[in-house]
């Protein structure tokens, strides 16, 4: 399995460009999730889905969009990138029916918005 | 609401020194609660869970309902425990969201 798995690594963007970070998982769990992690704030949880097809927003939901058509993908779009954004982006999912609810993350991908 | 609390933003421990990362959490279920470790420049794994009650490379938390707290801690800290330490929440029925404090960045100075 390659598990939780995000594309790209790093990106730059300037202010106002849109963007989709991809996240994608092989282990057929239904809940994924996105964070954000900052220094000195830790991980934010910014959407959320528990099956394909429900989303929810997590604590800093605004500028961002997600979506879940399949089990597998849990896309994470960025409507209008500000700098604000600038941030290390990770994803991660979890088995509903797997024992101690282990959250897999992703790699990370570390974005720049000028 | 649900909040995860960890008051050290820094640790800095010598190598054979015994280490304590704090945590504590306010919830009004019952709280299942997980540490996570991020070494340096590897994504987040996790380290413990307190519902295991194991002991992971030498790192042991307990859960204290009375005092809502899940400490981490380890007696004889090693160079290559150096990372950033992150306690999780997982708020269960119903919204299940996985919540984090701000995390312990630890050194172990040798």
């Amino acid at each position: 399995n390659a598990g939780v798995t995000q594309t790209p690594k790093f990106q730059v963007l300037k202010t106002g460009q849109s963007m989709t970070l991809q996240c994608a998982q092989d282990m057929n769990h239904e809940y994924m999730s996105w964070y954000r992690q900052d220094p000195g704030m830790g991980l934010r949880l910014i959407h959320y889905s528990v099956g394909a097809g429900i989303t929810d927003q997590g604590e800093v939901p605004n500028g961002y969009n997600v979506s879940r058509s399949t089990t597998e993908d849990f896309p994470l779009r960025l409507l209008s990138a500000a700098p604000s954004q600038t941030s290390v982006y990770f994803c991660a999912s979890r088995s509903r029916t797997e024992d101690y609810n282990e959250q897999f993350f992703g790699p990370g991908t570390r974005l720049t918005v000028l | 609401a649900q909040r995860v609390t960890q008051p050290e933003k820094l640790l800095s421990v010598f190598k054979g020194a015994p280490v304590e990362l704090k945590c504590n959490y306010s919830y009004s279920g019952s709280p299942e609660l997980f540490w996570y470790v991020q070494y340096s420049r590897q994504r987040l794994q996790l380290l413990l869970r307190h519902i295991s009650r194991e002991s992971i490379k030498g790192f042991t938390a307990d859960l204290n309902k009375g005092e809502t707290s899940f400490h981490l801690k380890k007696p004889f800290a090693q160079e290559e425990d150096s990372a950033m330490y992150y306690c999780a929440l997982l708020h269960q029925g119903g919204s299940e969201k996985l919540v984090f404090g701000k995390g312990t960045k630890l050194t172990v100075n040798p």
